[in-house]
This record gives C-alpha cells, structure tokens and sequence, in this order.
C-alpha cells in the first residue's frame, strides 16, 4: 500500500530558483493538504483542497502556489525560492468532505534547503 | 498566543513510568481533538482520537476538559519504543475546518 507518495525526499535550491513539490494519494481521499514543519513551530498549514477542483489557502500561504490536479495528486510550487523557505514540507490527505475531520495520513517528506 | 500549546519538554522518563502531557487550546469552538505521534524524521501518524468522555487504548489514555480547554494524553509503563514526539492536534471551524497542530512535546524513555 503507497498511501501518499511524496517527491522528491530531498532538495537544495539556490534562492530565486522554482520548484514543483509532487504529491499522489492512492485512498480515494476527497482532501489534500500541504504543510510545513519547522523546529519548535509544530505543522502549519499553507494550502489545502478539500475536493478535486478547489483549494483554499491556510495559515502561510505566501510564496506558494498549489494545483489539485485531479483527485489523486496535489502539488506545490515555490516560483522565487527563499532561504525562508527551508523547511521539511508534508503532504496529507484525509477521507473528509464536508464531514466531521477524519484520520490524516501523510507522506514522509520532503526535506527542502534554499540556500 | 499560540492558538494550540504544548510543552516542548524534552521528558525523560525510565522504562516503566507514567508520564502525562497536556496541551491547551484557545479556541472555545474547538470541535475535534487528536493526539499524533511522529518519530525522529518520519512523518507523523494518528495515535487517538480525543472524546468528550475520555478514551483509552491499552497503556494510552486521553481526556478532554472542554470547561479549561485542554487536552491530556497519559502514556502508563512506558516502553522504548514510545519514544517519539507527541503532537496535540486541534480541529475548529464551521461549514469549512481548520487543523491546527501544537508544535509537539518529546518523550525520551530511557533503559
């Protein structure tokens, strides 16, 4: 069973450089999420979909951009990398639709360094 | 101030112990709460879920007190393997919902 398949695992950018961070879930989930996670500030959110089609910002959004492919995949984007931007990013997907929060399942990470 | 809250620790307990963690939350319209565990550099994973009326799962017991808004998690005769770090998750919202997640309190058991 894959559950969430996240890539790359790791990735160092210069600052300014772009990048695509892929995700796919194989559960049927109806919703995606993508956080980041850095010492000491637990798991915030930066933008999430709660059904094919639609997506919706969360806490720190700035600096990303994101696409609900189809209702397996949802990817992030850094268009102008930061140094601001390293961090160890998650992607998650959830059952949920409208209903009450379900379990979360994630993918093991992607560790990110811009330099 | 931090919409969820936890103490970082770390706690160091041996083999055996009871150690117990809180979290609080600020948000009175909390609606779901969830412990998660996330071992070094992996990604984190559901333990349990939070009821109203308290809920355990063989040395795991948690319990809500909507009245003080916090959170416990009680790990009774600790093993190694529940060395980790335990992170308190907060659900709130109306029509959409919003996840939060406390930045998570380390638990070292020692031999």
């Amino acid at each position: 069973n894959a559950g969430v398949t996240q890539t790359p695992k790791f990735q160092v950018l210069k600052t300014g450089q772009s990048m695509t961070l892929q995700c796919a879930q194989d559960m049927n989930h109806n919703s995606m999420y993508w956080y980041r996670q850095d010492p000491g500030m637990g798991l915030r959110l930066i933008y999430y979909s709660a059904s094919e089609g639609t997506t919706d910002k969360g806490e720190v959004p700035n600096g990303y951009n994101v696409s609900r492919l189809n209702k397996r995949e949802f990817s992030l984007r850094l268009e102008s990398a930061a140094p601001s931007q390293t961090s160890v990013y998650f992607c998650a997907s959830s059952e949920d639709k409208g209903a009450p929060y379900t379990e979360a399942f994630f993918g093991q990470g992607t560790r990110l360094t811009v330099v | 101030r931090k919409e969820v809250e936890q103490d970082p620790g770390p706690f160091n307990v041996p083999e055996g112990a009871t150690v117990a963690f809180n979290c609080t939350y600020s948000n009175s319209a909390s609606q779901s709460f969830f412990w998660y565990r996330q071992d070094c550099r992996k990604e984190p994973k559901l333990l349990m879920s939070v009821y109203s009326s308290g809920n355990e799962d063989g040395r795991f017991t948690a319990q809500l007190n909507r009245a003080s808004q916090y959170i416990s998690l009680l790990i009774r005769d600790s093993k190694l393997s529940d060395s980790a770090t335990y992170l308190c998750v907060v659900l709130t919202g109306t029509g959409g919902f919003k996840t939060i997640f406390g930045a998570g309190t380390r638990l070292f058991v020692k031999a």
